[in-house]
């Protein structure tokens, strides 16, 4: 069965600190895909990243970051230097595979809220 | 990137009423959509897989008569929620799939 589980609830960060959003899965597949979104107050999902299980390259996007590692089952999320903007809950997702693309239906982490004061 | 259109964005019902949720893909064809709600400060659970021209699939404990599901189209998915109650109140957000998972804005829905 596939689980995603975000151990942190709540974090709170004053404006410019790095923080890290923890994410550690359990799936059978041998192939998936991980993903990261964005939820911020006005309830809309944010698209952030997408990553495949054969690809373990840490990813750099601006003042985001991913770190892979299958064989700890986790995907984190950085954000540096973060700013108030940056508040809102993030959701990491699993999702099976078929047939080389995403089967769409997605299995979501209980979420972390992550409150940047100024 | 795609884009998944969901409306209304916000609806106040009455108990007892039914309400229609709307899901399009705007500009690709979705063979398969997505419906999920979310309570709050809780995750995203998925209600029911919606496959263009046949009968969704309904997650254990989701009640089929209850939330009606309508695929009639590969761009456009509904999701009517029957004889509302308060506790029926929540997100519901609807997913479309191409090769990536899209999102549409979700709805928020509040009976009274």
């Amino acid at each position: 069965a596939q689980k995603v589980t975000q151990a942190q609830t709540e974090i709170s960060v004053v404006e410019k600190e790095d923080v890290t959003l923890d994410c550690v899965y359990e799936t059978r597949d041998t192939t998936y895909y991980l993903f990261w979104y964005k939820q911020p107050p006005s309830g809309e999902l944010v698209f952030l990243i997408r990553r495949n299980s054969f690809d373990e390259q840490n990813e750099i996007s601006g003042r985001y970051s991913w770190n892979f590692q299958k064989s700890t089952s986790s995907f984190n999320f950085t954000i540096t230097a973060s700013q108030v903007v940056d508040s809102a809950v993030y959701f990491c997702a699993l999702s099976e595979a078929y047939r080389g693309s995403t089967l769409g239906r997605l299995y979501f982490g209980r979420g972390t809220q992550l409150t940047v004061w100024p | 990137g795609a884009v998944v259109s969901q409306h209304p964005s916000r609806v106040i019902c009455k108990s007892g009423t039914s309400v229609k949720i709307e899901c399009r893909s705007l500009d690709f064809q979705a063979t398969t959509m997505f419906w999920y709600r979310q309570f709050p400060k809780q995750s995203l659970m998925l209600m029911a897989t919606s496959n263009e021209g046949s009968k969704a699939t309904y997650e254990q404990g989701v009640e089929k008569d209850k939330f009606l599901i309508n695929h009639a189209s590969l761009t456009l998915s509904t999701l009517t929620v029957t004889s509302a109650h308060p506790e029926d109140s929540s997100f519901y957000i609807c997913s479309a799939r191409n090769l990536e998972a899209f999102f549409g804005q979700g709805t928020r829905l509040t009976v009274v």
